[in-house]
């Protein structure tokens, strides 16, 4: 597998259900960010990691919403106590390095659905 | 709060004309900005960066920025009913992070 990939590729929900969403970025890839994109709108900034070290939360909605990628490969968003309101595509991007000329590339993406 | 705005559309063109699709954006600063295509129910694709005035082309697309404007276009020749999709404009800030408008939907009719 080349390419970028999350997993799983739906996830329903119950509110009040945590959930886990898993990305497995390009072998190599040092940058990885994760994006939320409701119906209709462009994808919104969540995080940011170099390796492991996530360098920028401030996109994440709530304390609800937690991040990590301990080994500086995978990538888990954690969402605690969903709401009708998490309801989003999440996707995953990754990058070789940092700055100009290094392309983002994405993930297909986690369409999750809170009932 | 940085910004970027784009109209949703849809735009609709006849097959083999050009598409031309706009963005707007309200950081001065900004010195980064990229187009990604985006097919219903997938992942956004990149097609194109820019990040000097002035146009640059890559076989049937052509960016064009404008600073001085704070605007960013996409010119698509020869459009084919196969570029029907969402076509998302972005910004890199800092932080490496892209701040994407909210998409203009694209519809060429054969």
């Amino acid at each position: 597998g080349a390419g970028v990939s999350q997993s799983p590729r739906y996830k329903v929900a119950k509110r009040g259900q945590d959930v886990a969403l898993r990305c497995d970025p390009i072998s190599g890839h040092v940058s990885l960010f994760w994006y939320q994109q409701a119906l209709g709108q462009g994808p919104e900034f969540l995080t940011y990691f170099q390796n492991e070290a996530q360098l920028d939360k401030s996109g994440l909605p709530s304390d609800r919403f937690f991040a990590e990628r301990p080994e500086g490969s995978v990538s888990t968003l954690k969402i605690q106590r969903t709401q009708q309101e998490d309801s989003a595509v999440y996707l995953c991007a990754s990058s070789p390095g940092t700055g100009l000329g290094n392309e983002q590339f994405f993930g297909p993406g986690t369409r999750l659905t809170v009932l | 709060q940085k910004e970027v705005e784009q109209n949703s559309g849809p735009l609709s063109v006849p097959e083999g004309a050009i598409a031309s699709l706009n963005c707007t954006y309200s950081d001065r600063g900004s010195q980064s900005f990229f187009w990604y295509r985006q097919y219903s129910g997938k992942s956004p694709e990149l097609i194109m960066f820019i990040y000097s005035n002035g146009d640059k082309e890559d076989g049937r697309f052509t960016a064009q920025l404008n600073k001085a404007s704070q605007y960013v276009s996409l010119l698509i020749r020869d459009s084919q009913p196969s570029d029907s999709a969402t076509y998302l404009c972005a910004e890199l800030v800092e932080g490496n992070k892209l701040v994407f408008g909210a998409g203009t939907i694209l519809r060429v009719k054969s």
